[in-house]
């Protein structure tokens, strides 16, 4: 049973402050991996895609993939409160036909 | 824009009825995917479908069957709807190839209560 590991928090940093978000994964094949930030409430959306080792920058996100320890992590900048949500790292394999695999969330809560 | 349309935002059965979710999305996706997510259970794949007339079950299927006569639609159905079937119902669609998955767009959700 291939398995996407998350802490589920809640992750409490200080506006303005930097938000790390961990994910480990249990399948030595998988290629892709994907950070979604979903409101209370509302659908999943996608806020980044890594799919080779290293860092990933988009603005204020970092996705960092190290595929040897199977660890993938996204890194907030200057969170803000309206970054307060749950993350969901999402993993899926090589084979065809293989859906994507989401760990449970990481909340995250930004004060101001 | 992409877009997933859920038909029914929320829906209360009892329990052994046989309940329709319906899925439609706009944009020629070949992928189809219907998810649950439960407090503390996260999200959980119960079917998802790369062509029309394809099926193949996810990670909690029992209960649950699919359809998928048109590309643009899937839909989950419940035979016989029990209480831990109370949950949201995500559907989601992508447009890569089946040897890669790539970005999920999902509906709204289908908050099913189960009575």
């Amino acid at each position: 049973q291939k398995e996407v590991e998350q802490n589920s928090g809640p992750l409490s940093v200080p506006e303005g402050a930097i938000a790390s978000l961990n994910c480990t994964y249990s399948d030595r094949v998988s290629q892709s991996f994907f950070w979604y930030r979903q409101y209370s409430g509302k659908s999943p959306e996608l806020i980044m895609s890594i799919y080779s080792n290293g860092d990933k920058e988009d603005g204020r996100f970092t996705a960092q993939l190290n595929k040897a320890s199977q660890y993938v992590s996204l890194l907030i900048r200057d969170s803000q409160p309206s970054d307060s949500a749950t993350y969901l790292c999402a993993v899926n394999g090589r084979q065809a036909g293989t859906a994507l695999i989401f760990g449970k969330g990481t909340t995250l809560s930004v004060s101001s | 824009d992409v877009k997933v349309t859920q038909s029914s935002r929320y829906l209360v059965k009892r329990t052994g009825e046989k309940v329709f979710l319906e899925c439609v999305q706009d944009m020629d996706h070949e992928n189809m995917f219907w998810y649950r997510q439960d407090p503390g259970l996260g999200l959980r794949l119960i079917y998802f479908s790369y062509d029309v007339k394809m099926k193949e079950k996810g990670d909690i299927p029992e209960g649950y069957s699919v359809s998928r006569e048109k590309k643009e639609r899937f839909s989950l159905i419940l035979e016989s709807a029990s209480t831990n079937q109370t949950s949201m119902y995500l559907c989601a669609s992508s447009s890569p190839p089946r040897e890669v998955t790539g970005e999920l767009f999902f509906g709204e959700g289908s908050r099913l209560t189960v009575l």
